[in-house]
């Protein structure tokens, strides 16, 4: 089966950095996503991480390590849009297997 | 030019009817989900289909039928609607070489 664990909520003040951690625990592993969802809206894709190390893509930067079943979504320059949920998910063996979401971690930010 | 669109946006509707939500996806993709979002947020898989064929299916009660006429296509039918299955479903899919999922806008079913 799939588990996965990520807080429920976190806050962060406008301008700082804030890592948002995940812990999972899968049966045939090919990749951990992370997605951002606004309140009301789908979620959207922000990083995919399907070997060992760091991910950088602007703001947002995705770390992974496949031997501990840890990741985590590192956001910089925090702005006021990023208050959000972020979801971690991962993905089974097979393209076609499904992609399990955790619980996601709502984030607010303050002034 | 909406990759994956689902249709309607809003449902509301009383306990025991039976109703439809379609989804299409332009990105040519070979596999779509769909997804419960229930009122904690927690987004929970329901089935998947690899062109047209059911691949998973989530121990969803089987009021819930979903449809692929073709691989563009993923339709949800849901039979003798109860007051839980409020929440927002999603349609997604993915292909072999974007590995992530794209999300349609959502459906908001209401049970009354």
């Amino acid at each position: 089966g799939q588990n996965i664990d990520q807080p429920t909520e976190m806050t962060a003040t406008e301008g700082a950095i804030v890592q948002i951690n995940c812990t999972y625990q899968t049966s045939g592993f090919n990749g951990l996503f992370w997605y951002q969802q606004h309140a009301g809206e789908a979620p959207t894709f922000l990083s995919y991480n399907v070997l060992d190390g760091l991910e950088e893509k602007g703001r947002f930067s995705s770390f992974l390590s496949r031997s501990k079943g840890y990741s985590y979504l590192l956001l910089k320059e925090l702005q006021m849009k990023d208050s959000a949920s972020y979801l971690c998910a991962s993905r089974g063996y097979s393209s076609a297997s499904k992609i399990i979401f955790g619980s996601g971690t709502r984030l607010s930010i303050r002034p | 030019d909406t990759a994956v669109s689902q249709t309607p946006k809003y449902l509301v509707t009383q306990m025991g009817n039976d109703k439809s939500i379609k989804c299409e996806q332009n990105l040519g993709h070979d596999t779509m989900y769909w997804y419960k979002q229930d009122s904690k947020k927690f987004l929970k898989i329901m089935f998947s289909y690899n062109n047209k064929e059911l691949i998973i299916n989530e121990t969803v009660p089987n009021r819930f039928s979903p449809k692929s006429p073709d691989k563009a296509h993923l339709n949800l039918h849901i039979n003798s609607l109860e007051l839980g299955d409020s929440a927002v479903y999603f349609c997604a899919s993915s292909g072999r070489a974007e590995p992530e999922a794209f999300f349609g806008q959502g459906t908001r079913l209401t049970v009354v």
